[in-house]
């Protein structure tokens, strides 16, 4: 059974910057694309970006929100996938969580971190 | 990308069914057989119960069904359940980058 869970999440000012990660087990991770998903406080879900597994393995997406700002590596040692998010603003806060991708779908879900941005 | 446009609200009876619509343009939903449906009760993370338009992951029950036709996707719920009443998203690739819709929360009366 896929496990995933993130850490990380805490209060940041603006402009900020905050690391989360994500530990997987239970999955073959070099082959795995891992992906970040954010829900706002009350708001729907927003795919943030992610990292492709074999044969692409290490090259990213992002949406154009955190495009330039947020970047994603992963550790395949220590099988744990990171987001470094850069330049922090309010409309950033959320529940982010780190997502199996499977095909063109969200497998399997972590239970999430906070991430508040705010002075 | 703007969100995919899904209902925000629909309700029904124990027993009954009903459909979620989620329309997006040629760019996502009309132009990908990559359409997936989540739901996601208060406070928890979202499960995946459509994939790939029609597939259903194993152990979701064939309650669920999703079809597609032209740039809008729908989710039929029949046999409608307690534990039905959650948020239901729907989700598009989209080249490179993937899309969610609006959410649309549904009530057991």
């Amino acid at each position: 059974e896929v496990h995933l869970a993130e850490s990380g999440g805490g209060l940041v000012r603006p402009g900020g910057s905050l690391r989360l990660s994500c530990a997987a087990s239970g999955l073959a991770f070099g082959d795995a694309f891992m992906n970040w998903v954010r829900q706002a406080p009350g708001e729907g879900l927003e795919w943030v970006g992610r990292i492709r597994g074999s044969p692409n393995s290490g090259t990213t997406d992002f949406a154009a929100p955190v495009k330039g700002r947020f970047t994603i590596s992963r550790d395949y040692s220590k099988t744990t996938m990171y987001l470094q998010m850069n330049n922090l603003v309010p409309a950033d806060t959320g529940v982010y969580y780190c997502v199996t991708q499977y095909g063109g779908s969200f497998e399997s879900w972590g239970q999430g971190t906070l991430v508040t941005v705010s002075s | 990308q703007s969100a995919l446009t899904q209902p925000p609200s629909a309700s029904g009876s124990p027993g009954q069914s009903f459909t979620i619509s989620c329309t997006g343009t040629s760019s996502d939903v009309g132009g990908y057989n990559f359409v997936s449906w989540y739901r996601q009760h208060p406070g928890k993370a979202p499960q995946l119960i459509i994939y790939d338009v029609t597939k259903r992951p194993s152990g979701v029950p064939d309650r669920f069904s999703g079809s597609k036709s032209g740039n809008t996707a729908s989710l039929t719920v029949s046999g409608l359940q307690a534990e039905d009443e959650a948020d239901y998203y729907c989700s598009s690739y989209a080249g490179n980058s993937f899309v969610f819709g609006s959410g649309t929360k549904v009530t057991v009366l």
